[in-house]
């Protein structure tokens, strides 16, 4: 089944201490992303990949730290979480960046709760 | 800034009724617009999306009306379904560029 998988679902944790969200996706997808979710803001984007080794910054990136070493992964690294950065966050992929030639669906995970206290 | 306004943040229909959600761009260089759909506890998931050299796609139910002067763009539910309650997102997007930008979305609850 093709499908974006996100760990861990819900995550409760304190300032300070580093965590990773994992993100894989068995599409063999090139374009990767990460966005976080709140309240009246919608979906932002944080940072995206266009292929291994290849990311860039999105609209939020403050605080957040990725990287893709395999086409399949793309964790998203909170360094020193602060309480600003509790929200929803949703990993998503497409075969290519998601405005290119077609329609190029993005298929998003179930995303992850983060609660930081 | 925000470049794609939605609205309205939340709309109760009634079953077999007409749900319509509306979506203002600023950016001309947008050529792609999507509508995604997400239920609870799950990620959005893409519904029905639109280039500008078409004023309107249909699909089923759901159908996108495009006003390339007015920067404008919609979503019409006809015949709207109890199973229809879920948050909608517009966005928009160039092939140049990277990344969608998503409206901040539309709570759609459908009554019986």
């Amino acid at each position: 089944e093709a499908q974006v998988t996100q760990n861990p679902r819900y995550l409760i944790t304190v300032t300070g201490k580093k965590l990773t969200v994992t993100c894989s996706q068995n599409m063999n997808h090139e374009y990767m992303s990460w966005y976080r979710q709140d309240p009246g803001l919608g979906l932002r984007q944080i940072y995206y990949s266009m292929n291994v080794e290849v990311t860039d910054k999105g609209d939020v990136p403050e605080g957040y730290k990725v990287s893709r070493k395999e086409k399949r992964n793309f964790p998203l690294i909170l360094e020193s979480p602060s309480p600003n950065q509790t929200s929803l966050y949703f990993c998503a992929s497409s075969l290519r960046f998601p405005a290119g030639g077609g329609n190029q669906p993005q298929h998003f995970g179930d995303g992850t709760r983060l609660s930081i206290l | 800034q925000q470049q794609v306004k939605q609205s309205p943040q939340s709309l109760i229909v009634q079953k077999g009724g007409i749900s319509i959600i509306n979506c203002a761009y600023e950016n001309t260089a947008f050529d792609y617009f999507p509508w995604y759909q997400q239920f609870p506890g799950k990620g959005p998931a893409l519904l029905i999306a639109i280039r500008p050299d078409v004023s309107e796609k249909k699909e089923g139910r759901f159908t996108i009306s495009f006003n390339k002067s007015a920067k404008q763009f919609s979503l019409h539910i006809m015949d709207s379904q109890p199973g229809d309650s879920a948050t909608y997102f517009c966005a928009a997007g160039t092939g140049t560029a990277s990344k969608l930008t998503f409206g901040t979305g539309t709570r759609l609850q459908v009554t019986l």
